[in-house]
């Protein structure tokens, strides 16, 4: 049981390009969501899914990108990179239920963007 | 909206001292509350939580109450480790708002032998 997993660990891109960062569970949970994480500013949500087929915007979408076409596989994608998105991103997942379950998180991307 | 706040840090103990950081929140449901912690260079991992006013959350000798009436949720240790050194963060999950977790800013803790 692999828990959440992400990669890459590190990535360095130029202004403009284009990347996905990858994130998979194999807990089956339904619920799998996207953070970044800014010194300071805690962690705050990008996107989120509720289930396979179904995302939807957090608190800071713009500039990324998300689908889920399986329970498994959640990977975001930044379309044109810029350096305000420089940060450490953090992949979570939990089971379906009242919202009082535990998040599992994956040990992050540290993106830079230069 | 939702919001957490936390006490700022960073936070610098004797090993063996206790420990508090406060927590508030604002809520327009009844959220569930959770403390997680993040050691360095690692992902986030769950420490405790509670689901209803009045539940006390523990682990590993940490502690906190869910305080309706003050809409609070601080955490407490009696004697700090030094291997509790780390990032500290308050959380809410309302499910009114899809169950979402909302971050405090989170508190840096160190611990000196």
């Amino acid at each position: 049981n692999a828990g959440v997993t992400q990669t890459p660990k590190f990535q360095v891109l130029k202004t403009g390009q284009s990347m996905t960062l990858q994130c998979a569970q194999d807990m089956n949970h339904e619920y799998m969501s996207w953070y970044r994480q800014d010194p300071g500013m805690g962690l705050r949500l990008i996107h989120y899914s509720v289930g396979a087929g179904i995302t939807d915007q957090g608190e800071v979408p713009n500039g990324y990108n998300v689908s889920r076409s399986t329970t498994e596989d959640f990977p975001l994608r930044l379309l044109s990179a810029a350096p305000s998105q420089t940060s450490v991103y953090f992949c979570a997942s939990r089971g379906a239920g009242t919202g009082g379950e535990e998040q599992y998180f994956g040990p992050g991307t540290r993106l830079t963007v230069t | 909206g939702n919001s957490v706040t936390q006490m700022e840090g960073p936070v610098t103990l004797s090993e063996e001292a206790f420990l508090t950081i406060n927590c508030t929140y604002t809520a327009t449901g009844y959220p569930s509350l959770f403390w997680y912690v993040q050691y360095p260079g690692e992902g986030l991992q769950l420490l405790l939580k509670a689901t209803k006013a009045d539940d006390k959350g523990s682990n590993k000798g940490f502690e906190a109450t869910y305080r309706k009436e003050t809409t609070s949720f601080h955490l407490e240790k009696g004697s700090v480790q030094v291997s509790d050194s780390a990032v500290y963060f308050c959380a809410l999950s309302d499910l009114s708002q899809g169950g979402k977790l909302i971050f405090g800013q989170g508190t840096e803790l160190s611990v000196k032998p």
